[in-house]
């Protein structure tokens, strides 16, 4: 597609609950990343992916966070038990490359976001 | 620990002076550091780099400083245009070249009001 989509836009859940976030990067590119961004702070790393693999889990929070991308394109993020806490926007992007130089196209397009609200 | 600091949570500007947006880091490993604009609703949108062998680089109207010594980084937009209100992220990132370079570290951000 044209662009990074996030769906859903909006997701309200109950605590402890499970949820899945899905990403469609944008055509062609190689390198997928989630970001957490929360109420009045920048957007937080949580993981990489290049290609299928995830390159860099180190920022996901804790093991009730997990992601996939199966074929290398669309990515889901998955977060079980879900607490108060977790309430943010989910924000992914993707890149072409996954390697530098870091310019030109090769810099993160993000999409829209998830807003996640846990009650 | 916050490696990447934007300590004015806010600016207003008249349209058509100068808007000036601050950013301060503590990691002497950042390598390359980006701007990104973001709007309501919408996610991050980039706005201009700079590589930390350089110390200025321009684009139209967004200028980027870059002080190693001082570990400082400056946007400057001029003239300033209400389309500019926006929120406004510094980021930085630990390896330009390498496969790391998405992994990112954002400042808190601040929203720039620019008054018609």
């Amino acid at each position: 597609g044209a662009g990074v989509s996030q769906t859903p836009s909006n997701k309200v859940t109950e605590k402890g609950k499970y949820v899945e976030l899905r990403c469609d990067p944008i055509s062609g590119h190689t390198a997928l990343y989630w970001y957490r961004q929360s109420l009045g702070q920048g957007p937080e790393f949580l993981i990489y992916f290049q290609g299928t693999g995830a390159a860099d889990d180190s920022g996901l929070p804790n093991d009730r966070f997990f992601a996939v991308r199966p074929e290398g394109s669309v990515s889901t993020l998955k977060i079980q038990r879900t607490e108060r806490g977790d309430s943010a926007v989910y924000l992914c992007a993707s890149s072409l490359l996954g390697r530098g130089p870091i310019s030109g196209a090769n810099v993160l397009t993000f999409g829209a976001g998830s807003r996640l609200t846990v009650l | 620990d916050q490696q990447v600091k934007q300590n004015s949570p806010s600016l207003s500007v008249q349209e058509g002076r100068i808007s000036i947006l601050n950013c301060d880091y503590t990691n002497s490993m950042f390598d390359y550091f980006l701007w990104y604009k973001k709007y309501p609703a919408e996610g991050p949108t980039f706005l201009i780099s700079i590589s930390s062998i350089k110390d200025k680089n321009e684009d139209g109207r967004f200028t980027v400083f870059l002080n190693k010594s001082a570990k400082h980084l400056s946007l400057h937009i001029v003239p300033s245009q209400p389309g500019d209100s926006a929120v406004y992220f510094c980021a930085a990132s630990p390896d330009a070249g390498g496969t790391s370079y998405g992994k990112l570290t954002f400042g808190q951000g601040t929203i720039l009001t620019v008054h018609p």
